[in-house]
């Protein structure tokens, strides 16, 4: 039983069509984080919430935006997707962030 | 401002053989430090964080606030060993956890 499931795994898209990542948890945790993964960068933030009504730019957050539909969900959309959006997609969640992350299995998206 | 940096994208080791993954940090204050692992086609796991000063898996890291670093360590090096490791670090104000870039471990038979 995963604790943090993403969907869909893979998705290839064209330029320019709209998508959405989606993100729930069962760990009963408040915060939860959108990063994504390239070869050579590490994983870079795009956005961040901590509670519900709470939603937070990260370093990386252009062309990107974020909904949390409820505790449990954090979906983050690509309004128009670009090539260079081409990535791996984690979604994580912490108690606090001195307790560290629960990271899902990620989403591969390929933009063409 | 924040930042982590592993100075190796890869490093090969043979088996059997120590291993030390570095990691070096910079934040003007107190943070945590965590190791992250990512084996294959598999999702991150956290590692060890510096705060509860485990040993899992016979890795160790000690935080050496001199030096701002926090080095990864393992005696004897094993082929399951191979995997991205990530160094990350949270800090105290507000607390988003900010990674390396990696470092791939490859461990030779």
């Amino acid at each position: 039983d995963a604790d943090v499931t993403q969907t869909p795994r893979n998705r290839i898209t064209k330029t320019g069509k709209r998508i959405m990542l989606e993100c729930s948890q069962t760990k009963g945790h408040d915060r939860m984080y959108w990063y994504r993964q390239d070869p050579g960068l590490g994983l870079r933030l795009i956005y961040y919430s901590f509670d519900v009504k709470d939603i937070n730019k990260g370093e990386i957050s252009d062309g990107y935006s974020v909904s949390r539909q409820a505790q449990a969900k954090f979906s983050l959309s690509l309004e128009s997707a670009i090539p260079n959006q081409t990535a791996l997609y984690f979604c994580a969640t912490s108690l606090t962030g001195s307790h560290g992350y629960t990271f899902g299995s990620g989403t591969r998206l390929t933009v063409v | 401002a924040q930042r982590v940096t592993q100075p190796e994208k890869l490093l090969s080791v043979f088996k059997g053989a120590p291993v030390e993954l570095k990691c070096n940090y910079s934040y003007s204050g107190s943070p945590e430090l965590f190791w992250y692992v990512q084996y294959s086609r598999q999702r991150l796991q956290l590692l060890l964080r510096h705060i509860s000063r485990e040993s899992i898996k016979g890795f160790t890291a000690d935080l050496n606030k001199g030096e701002t670093s926090f080095h990864l360590k393992k005696p004897f090096a094993q082929e399951e060993d191979s995997a991205m490791y990530y160094c990350a670090l949270s800090g105290s104000r507000d607390d988003k956890i900010i990674f390396g870039k990696g470092t791939r471990l490859h461990i030779l038979p």
